[in-house]
């Protein structure tokens, strides 16, 4: 059983550009958190979805950010209009019900925005 | 807030040694997760304990809660440099029933 995935590892962007990440939760679960560690910090949650639906998104950013979890593929967070504060680890979490104590990570997308 | 910080930030020991990490939180939670993170990886989950348990062993990994005081400690007993890592304590997200609230972590460095 695959762990959870996502894709590109590394994403260098320039200032304006959109960014696109994703995430391949584990098999059988159909519940995805989204997480970002900045430079010498904790993670920061920043939306829960589950397949077609966004559950939570207390954590995401008001403007540019926006993330789906479609019935078929990969969730995806985008971020329109990059900018420097942009730049961080972004991680995604997968459960196999809406659980925080058993959420599996992935290895995480490096964006930098140069 | 209910994000848990850990103390120290960083901690350097030698193989062999134990290493002692601590977290405080704010509020009152229901359970309480540490999770590791080698450098450049994702996150592994090590170990749950919940609000009504005072100690829980994994391995070479004990953990302790003390609700009174909210807060948490670590202890990696006879340390090997594969234990070289971040380890981060997570406690349930105030606003999101899902999700969790990690601390900054403390940088672990077991050197041979």
């Amino acid at each position: 059983n695959a762990g959870v995935m996502q894709n590109p590892r590394h994403l260098v962007r320039r200032r304006g550009q959109e960014a696109r990440l994703r995430c391949s939760p584990m098999k059988g679960h159909s519940h995805v958190y989204w997480y970002r560690q900045l430079p010498e910090e904790g993670l920061k949650f920043m939306v829960y979805l589950q397949k077609e639906n966004i559950i939570d998104e207390s954590g995401m950013p008001k403007e540019r950010f926006s993330a789906e979890f479609p019935k078929e593929g990969p969730s995806i967070l985008r971020i329109q209009q990059v900018v420097r504060g942009d730049s961080a680890a972004y991680f995604c979490a997968s459960s196999p019900i809406g659980d925080m104590e058993e959420q599996y990570f992935g290895p995480g997308t490096r964006l930098t925005v140069t | 807030s209910q994000q848990g910080e850990e103390d120290p930030q960083a901690l350097s020991i030698q193989e062999g040694e134990n290493a002692t990490m601590n977290c405080s939180y704010k509020t009152s939670i229901n359970n309480l997760q540490w999770y590791r993170q080698n450098s450049g990886r994702g996150l592994v989950h090590l170990i749950l304990i919940r609000s009504n348990e005072r100690e829980k062993h994994s391995g070479r990994l004990r953990v302790t809660l003390d609700t009174s005081k909210k807060s948490s400690s670590l202890l990696i007993t006879a340390s090997r440099a594969a234990d070289t890592a971040s380890y981060f304590c997570a406690t349930p997200h105030s606003n999101s029933g899902y999700a969790l609230n990690f601390g900054k972590g403390t940088s672990l460095l077991v050197t041979p």
